[in-house]
């Protein structure tokens, strides 16, 4: 089973950041948190992962708290585009990756 | 921008059939990997492949299942004898290192009939 704990759905107007939060309170020292993006069907797209410091990239951040235990994935300026499924996965120690259910985030015109 | 390609987009099979799903890896991964992804459930990881063998495997990847590298180019899962069950989209990653950031392909949608 998934690591992590996201909320089921989100929504966001267009133009406005998105800030989806994660909990992975049971992640160990040196465990990476990654987020992915699925758009319909399509293949999960990187988004952004990082260890203990916060991260961004052209694509969004990643702020992860001092005790590791949550992180929350920002898209500064939404667009219909970024509508999609978010996930969220702790990286087990092995080469797999774990999906959960992820964060439906839909962006509102 | 480098990007993990598979063929065919769609494929239509009867139960029974052998199938074969094909994927090109970004070209300097040695890391690849197939997942698949029942319609309106979570994806879930079959196997991962490294240096021409199998370097971990769930439990939905049995004897049905193989995958193979033919050519530097091409990474390959086959199934034998499909069942209904196998309808899904199946989706090719690759990677630099194992712990290294998977990239992954568009997907294959198989339909078992």
């Amino acid at each position: 089973d998934a690591k992590t704990t996201q909320p089921p759905s989100m929504d966001c107007a267009e133009g406005r950041a998105a800030n989806l939060p994660c909990n992975h309170s049971t992640i160990s020292g040196n465990e990476y948190v990654y987020w992915y993006r699925q758009i319909h069907s399509q293949g999960p797209q990187y988004i952004i992962h990082g260890l203990k410091n916060n991260e961004t990239n052209e694509m969004a951040s990643l702020i992860i708290t001092e005790d590791r235990k949550s992180s929350t994935l920002i898209l500064p300026h939404a667009t219909l585009r970024d509508t999609a499924v978010y996930y969220c996965i702790v990286r087990v120690g092995s080469e797999k990756l774990v999906f959960g259910k992820g964060t439906k985030l839909t962006v509102n015109p | 921008e480098p990007e993990v390609t598979q063929t065919p987009s769609h494929q239509v099979t009867q139960m029974g059939q052998e199938v074969i799903l094909r994927c090109v890896p970004i070209s300097n991964h040695l890391y690849f990997y197939w997942y698949r992804q029942i319609l309106g459930q979570k994806v879930e990881f079959l196997v991962s492949f490294y240096n021409n063998e199998i370097s971990e495997k769930s439990e939905i990847f049995d004897d049905q299942f193989s995958v193979e590298r033919p050519d530097g180019s091409n990474f390959t899962l086959k199934i034998r004898s499909t069942k209904l069950e196998d309808s899904a989209m199946y989706f090719c990653a690759s990677s630099e290192g194992s712990q290294e950031t998977q990239y992954f392909g568009p997907g294959t949608r198989l339909l078992v009939l």
